[in-house]
């Protein structure tokens, strides 16, 4: 079964400080992979996707994101993160030929002023 | 455009009841998922429909159903309430369903909390 491992559940920053997420997948075949971020009082919103191509994926809002294969992961990094940053971050795989997302259990990121 | 509406956006239950939780995808979306969050986890797939077909199905028992109607929205039912159902339910639509992976965009999910 597939499954996807944020090692960090809460990350507590200073404004400025750099970003980076963990997110490990166990999946033995070809994936898409995904970040969502989920701002306080508001709905999931995608941050980056990668689907093949360049491993470094850049997203929204200064946000990206390099898959290594080897090692089965795709960690999210920001070089300065703000206020406006505090929000839950989540991973997700889809493993190719399905619709599905398969999430991880999320880090909730506190960015102090 | 209106993103995905999903309603009621808040609902309590008690044990052994129904539910009934509705979806309308964005305009032109012919796919919808549903997915499960709980408290302190991430999203859990539970059903795909596109073009008013199960396409895929998650681990969830059979007290789970949904269906989706020829304008494609979506009904999620969960017969025989549990405490454990007690999750914030997502949906999710695309534009397409089948064989690649079409982005999929999320309603603000309904609360339900069964006593």
């Amino acid at each position: 079964a597939q499954s996807v491992s944020q090692h960090n559940h809460h990350v507590i920053l200073s404004e400025a400080a750099s970003l980076e997420l963990g997110c490990n997948y166990s999946y033995g075949g070809t994936v898409n992979l995904f970040w969502y971020v989920q701002y306080p009082g508001q709905h999931l919103q995608l941050l980056l996707k990668y689907f093949s191509g360049d491993p470094l994926v850049k997203g929204i809002k200064g946000f990206e994101a390099e898959f290594i294969k080897s090692k089965f992961s795709f960690n999210l990094r920001k070089p300065s993160v703000q206020w406006s940053d505090t929000a839950e971050y989540f991973c997700a795989v889809n493993p190719e030929g399905f619709q599905k997302l398969v999430f991880g259990t999320g880090t909730r990121l506190l960015v102090s002023p | 455009d209106a993103g995905v509406t999903q309603s009621p956006t808040h609902l309590i239950k008690t044990r052994g009841q129904h539910v009934t939780l509705r979806c309308s995808p964005i305009s032109g979306h012919k796919s919808v998922s549903w997915y499960q969050q709980v408290l302190g986890q991430g999203p859990q797939f539970i059903f795909q429909y596109y073009e008013k077909e199960e396409r895929g199905r998650g681990n969830f028992p059979d007290r789970f159903s949904a269906r989706q109607f020829p304008n494609y929205s979506s009904e999620l039912n969960v017969n025989a309430l549990l405490l454990g159902d007690s999750a914030l339910y997502l949906c999710a639509s695309s534009f397409l369903g089948q064989s690649s992976y079409n982005e999929q965009f999320f309603g603000p999910g309904t609360r339900l909390t069964v006593l």
